[in-house]
């Protein structure tokens, strides 16, 4: 099975702020890997897709980078509605397998 | 516009079973692969299986020999049977349809296995 490390697992941010989120893959994954965002009692949505295509409606200030082993989620200036915990997914070979999660929080 | 709805969970003791479904607008279930994917009450979220366009499947360890998944063409619908349940079963259930990953979720449904 491939392993999705992620991290950080938390992180405090301020609105405006530039994040950052890295996925690890344990083997070459090509660009098969999606980030996902979830609110609280709320279903996962997709954000990005193919590693660095935005998935539609999404705004642009969310963007994706990376191929074969290293993934990274930016948001370029944090907004409160982006507070929330974000999951990079790969979708190389079954199992799908989804990265620990990261919880961006409010500085 | 695509829609999935989850349904069929509920509170079930060890060692039972259930089956949950997900019903579908917008697509037909049949001309893409679907997926469900689980969380546990506080953790991450973790697959669980898969039903490819021409209905072949795939299982996390995890579930496999426990859990089968299908689809009714007819009534456009996705079901998961889960049997011989456990208190690790206990979680949110979602199901999605997959388009270079899981994309579109359904708003999920709970799942507690106790005694």
């Amino acid at each position: 099975d491939i392993q999705m490390t992620q991290s950080p697992s938390s992180l405090s941010a301020s609105v405006g702020d530039r994040v950052t989120i890295t996925c690890r893959a344990s083997q070459g994954i090509s660009n098969d890997l999606g980030w996902y965002q979830q609110k609280p009692g709320k279903a996962p949505q997709r954000l990005i897709y193919a590693a660095s295509s935005l998935q539609s409606g999404v705004p642009s200030r969310f963007s994706g980078s990376g191929s074969g082993t290293e993934f990274t989620l930016t948001i370029s200036s944090l907004q409160p509605e982006d507070f929330a915990t974000y999951y990079c997914l790969q979708h190389n070979s079954y199992p799908l397998t989804f990265g620990g999660g990261t919880k961006v929080e409010i500085k | 516009e695509v829609q999935l709805v989850e349904s069929g969970g509920g509170l079930i003791q060890p060692g039972g079973s259930l089956r949950l479904s997900c019903a579908a607008s917008g697509f037909t279930v049949s001309s893409t692969y679907m997926s469900w994917v689980r969380q546990a009450p506080g953790k991450g979220l973790e697959w669980v299986s898969v039903i490819y366009k021409g209905g072949g499947t795939y299982y996390a360890d995890s579930v496999k020999g426990r859990f089968t998944i299908s689809r009714d063409n007819s009534q456009n619908i996705l079901y998961l049977q889960m049997n011989s349940l456990r208190v690790e079963d206990t979680a949110v259930y979602y199901c999605a349809r997959d388009s270079s990953g899981p994309a579109t979720w359904g708003q999920g449904t709970l799942v507690t296995v106790s005694s």
